[in-house]
């Protein structure tokens, strides 16, 4: 069973610029999470889907951000524009979705390092 | 709202010694409690996960974890260290209806021959 993906691993772009970050979660997992650490920082939670729906999206910096799962299936997080403090290792994660457990084990990927300059 | 300490961002033991990482936590409901490990250039690991049944929670390569209410802490042990352990570790919180896991700042462990 192939892993949590997220493309590209690194990405290095100027202030004012856009970047897309992609994720393709495990096959059959409804719940999708983005994370981000900034470097120095905790991980932090950013949203959570489940399928195509935002679940929580209370994490999310600033409407720069914008986070997308078209089909349910890979999801998109857009940072436009980019600026100097974006700049970090943004993690996916996904989890099957069991009735009465909110506790599944949340499978992550290897992240995307972004540097913005 | 929930916190996660880890104490000491980097941890050397020897090899062949103790390894103990600590995790503190605050949560204003009975959490779930992880320990997640992450290694060069690899996504979090789940290493251990307590989820209010037993307290001494056995998971992957020898770690184990124990939950105490008292103290709010969930450190990580292993009796034994193995190069193959150097690593960075997270201590992680699910509660309170919240989506997302509540992470601690990591703790590097450094492994010395």
């Amino acid at each position: 069973e192939a892993g949590v993906t997220q493309f590209p691993s690194h990405s290095v772009i100027e202030k004012g610029q856009t970047v897309t970050l992609r994720c393709d979660p495990i096959s059959g997992h409804d719940n999708l999470y983005w994370y981000r650490r900034v470097m120095g920082k905790e991980i932090k939670f950013l949203l959570h889907f489940v399928k195509e729906s935002k679940q929580d999206e209370s994490g999310m910096p600033n409407n720069r951000f914008l986070a997308e799962r078209t089909g349910g299936t890979y999801s998109t997080l857009k940072v436009q524009p980019a600026e100097l403090e974006d700049s970090g290792v943004y993690f996916c994660a996904s989890s099957r979705r069991l009735a009465g457990f909110s506790h599944n084990e949340q499978f992550f990927g290897p992240g995307t390092r972004l540097t913005v300059l | 709202a929930q916190s996660v300490t880890q104490l000491g961002s980097h941890v050397s033991v020897s090899e062949g010694a103790l390894v103990l990482l600590r995790c503190n936590y605050s949560s204003s409901v009975p959490p779930y409690l992880f320990w997640y490990v992450q290694y060069p250039n690899q996504g979090l690991q789940l290493l251990l996960k307590y989820t209010s049944a037993a307290t001494l929670v056995k998971g992957i390569n020898g770690f184990e974890a124990e939950f105490k209410k008292s103290e709010t802490s969930f450190h990580l042990t292993k009796p034994s260290a193995h190069m193959s352990d150097a690593a960075e570790y997270f201590c992680a919180v699910k509660g309170g209806g919240a989506d997302g896991l509540t992470f601690g700042k990591g703790t590097h462990l450094i492994i010395q021959p």
